[in-house]
């Protein structure tokens, strides 16, 4: 059966440096073609594609974001962590991990599995 | 980037009749790289349709995708109760997008 789950504080400050953990299982990272991807959707509103690291680390990002996010992978942990830089309110939102399970040529792929999502209020 | 429009916002209608929704992307997405999920409200979405028109598993046959080039369609062909959610429409051939949403509603 394979799960993820987001983890990471609720509330932030203004320009403070968000850290969120997905922990894993019922898949690998190691495994050929798949990816970990992040996802966010802020109230009542559209979805956004944040980030995406594959099995053999290469690392994708949102172009209006790239200046400001981070994503890693400790296999050994079945582990994913996003960082956004610079927080502000607009990047209030919930926030998902999902599975990749096929990497496309294009580097990008359907998110199969997700999360249940973990809340991030941004505000002082 | 590729944007996506979705329409109509929201489609109200009865369960058992056929439900067409239809996302348009800004220029031709690669390969067919449309993905359909449904959400429903205090979820996580869920993926119905990759590739254009691959069923994920577990998702039942009344659910079909369609489309190439830009136009791309989800169809259901009979709606049951559990089938009133949002949806969204994804494409991952260049980078990766997403549409408005399309709220289906019981009339």
């Amino acid at each position: 059966q394979i799960t993820l789950k987001e983890s990471g504080p609720t509330l932030v400050k203004p320009t403070q440096t968000l850290t969120l953990t997905c922990n894993f299982s019922g898949f690998s990272l190691r495994t050929s073609g798949v990816g970990v991807g992040w996802i966010r959707q802020s109230p009542g509103k559209a979805l956004e594609w944040l980030a995406l690291i594959s099995w053999d680390d290469t690392k994708q990002y949102s172009p209006s974001l790239k200046t400001r996010l981070t994503i890693a992978k400790d296999t050994s942990k079945s582990q994913v962590v996003l960082t956004i830089t610079n927080m502000d309110p607009a990047d209030t939102a919930t926030y998902y991990c999902t599975l990749i399970r096929f990497i496309t040529p294009t580097g990008f792929g359907s998110s199969d599995s997700w999360g249940q999502g973990t809340p991030v209020i941004v505000s002082s | 980037e590729i944007v996506l429009t979705q329409s109509p916002g929201t489609l109200s209608l009865s369960p058992g009749d056929r439900a067409t929704l239809s996302c348009r992307a800004s220029q031709t997405v690669t390969s067919k790289y449309i993905a359909w999920y449904q959400q429903k409200p205090g979820q996580a979405p869920r993926l119905l349709i990759y590739g254009s028109s691959s069923r994920a598993t577990a998702i039942p046959d009344r659910f079909s995708g369609s489309g190439s080039g830009t136009d791309f369609t989800l169809t259901i062909s009979r709606l049951e109760p559990e089938d009133f959610a949002v949806y969204f429409c994804q494409q991952y051939g260049g980078s990766v997008t997403f549409g408005g949403g399309t709220r289906v509603e019981i009339k």
